[in-house]
């Protein structure tokens, strides 16, 4: 079993819709990420938070919103999202991040598979 | 930009036999990492290898940081070995994957 959970599993939103991804680790990680993964392609990297600030933000458009409200908690607020942005969003936590290298182990969440209607 | 490469793009073996992935880097990174993810979208982390040799079961790797290169061994493969195998380095603050070795291991 992962020990990052993302809920929920599977999410069909419309346009207008505002919607939340959850996703929570107790590895004592310090650093979460939001990536997105669409169909037959690689994970690509969204947002990486370190000790509960944002360390980077891969030029995604406002639409997508993260939060992190605690260490071991990270957010994604979405709000009129465009059907494109239909793909698996996962989450991943590592036990440290410093700048200039990721250098623990990431660990990955089970993803949410997004649909935008 | 870095570009990581893996090969083979895909692989079809049957159900015993042995298989080597190769995942190229064209810059020197801070360490690399593999990954499996699963017909059903779960992505496990297999190594966190910056250098040298590393095995898990029937599962080991090496990466040659000096000439940027990771291998990664699979001996008497499963089914359940089928799914996407990344390799992924880290660079800049970010962790770049591959295009990934899609394997299919038959019955």
């Amino acid at each position: 079993d992962t020990e990052v959970t993302q809920t929920p599993k599977h999410l069909v939103m419309g346009m207008t819709n505002k919607k939340s991804l959850k996703c929570e680790q107790h590895m004592g990680h310090r650093a979460m990420y939001w990536y997105k993964q669409k169909a037959k392609k690689p994970p690509e990297l969204m947002f990486v938070y370190s000790y509960e600030k944002l360390s980077i933000n891969e030029s995604v458009p406002s639409r997508f919103s993260p939060e992190c409200p605690n260490s071991s908690l990270l957010n994604l607020h979405l709000h009129a999202l465009q059907p494109e942005d239909s793909a698996l969003y996962l989450c991943a936590s590592s036990q440290d991040y410093v700048e200039g290298g990721v250098n623990s182990p990431l660990h990955f969440g089970n993803g949410t598979r997004l649909t935008v209607t | 930009g870095i570009q990581v490469e893996q090969s083979p793009p895909d692989l079809i073996l049957q159900e015993g036999a042995n298989s080597t992935l190769r995942c190229n880097f064209s810059d020197s990174v801070n360490n690399l990492q593999w990954f499996h993810q699963n017909p059903w979208g779960q992505l496990i982390n297999l190594f966190y290898i910056p250098s040298g040799t590393k095995q898990n079961g029937r599962l080991s790797a090496t990466t040659v940081a000096t000439e940027r290169y990771s291998l990664l061994y699979i001996s008497s493969s499963q089914t359940t070995d089928s799914g996407v195998y990344f390799c992924a380095v880290a660079l800049g603050g970010k962790l770049i994957f591959g295009q990934g070795t899609e394997l299919s291991v038959k019955p």
